[in-house]
């Protein structure tokens, strides 16, 4: 089925570790972003990227890296793990800007 | 990114009931969306709009765009239990890319 696919769905680190979140769309979509979701402040983009190659900070990037290399697939990075970055995190892609964006069903973090 | 100001934080009705939501922000969207969110699942998308001023329904939800591109509605009728989950809306600014999110109404209904 086309949609967006999220992995691990489930993840704890220790703090200090990195690590990779996967995402993969194969619907050809340009715009791809990550948001993180916590409890009672909603949903907050990370990083978002408009197509290969191309990639910009959102409101909260600290402490995460992204890098696109082809259309399908948008990773994020966790360069050194803190508790604060525990979470659920969520990608998304559109078509184009003011599109309806596509969730993926999310890798939950827990950072010790 | 943009304060979104998303009312009332939860909601608890009977089966049948209509339910109203709002979201209001202090910058002019281009764009409005309201996604569902159900427990351990991501945001799936309800309604978009595009247009101030504009009326656009899913089944027996209806979304308006506000005239004044800083607000927007969000009605269900007939609410039955599978509307259950947490209603976001969301808003794109003219220039830019990011989606702002407002905090969630969170719907519960009892059978």
């Amino acid at each position: 089925n086309a949609g967006v696919t999220q992995t691990p769905k489930f993840q704890v680190l220790k703090t200090g570790q990195s690590m990779t979140l996967q995402c993969a769309q194969d619907m050809n979509h340009e715009y791809m972003s990550w948001y993180r979701q916590d409890p009672g402040m909603g949903l907050r983009l990370i990083h978002y990227s408009v197509g290969a190659g191309i990639t910009d900070q959102g409101e909260v990037p600290n402490g995460y890296n992204v890098s696109r290399s082809t259309t399908e697939d948008f990773p994020l990075r966790l360069l050194s793990a803190a508790p604060s970055q525990t979470s659920v995190y969520f990608c998304a892609s559109s078509m184009d800007r003011g599109y309806g964006y596509t969730f993926g069903s999310g890798t939950r973090l827990t950072v010790v | 990114g943009q304060q979104l100001n998303q009312s009332p934080q939860s909601m608890f009705i009977q089966e049948g009931e209509d339910v109203s939501m709002n979201c209001t922000s202090s910058s002019i969207f281009n764009t409005w969306l309201w996604y569902k969110q159900d427990p351990g699942e991501g945001p799936v998308l309800l309604i978009a709009l595009y247009k101030a001023g504009e009326l656009t329904s899913n089944g027996r939800l209806t979304a308006q765009f506000g005239i004044t591109r800083k607000d927007s509605f969000l009605n269900i009728s007939a609410s039955i239990p599978s509307d259950v989950g947490i209603y976001f809306c969301a808003g794109q600014l003219t220039s830019g890319y990011a989606l702002n999110f407002g905090k969630g109404t969170s719907l519960l209904v009892t059978p």
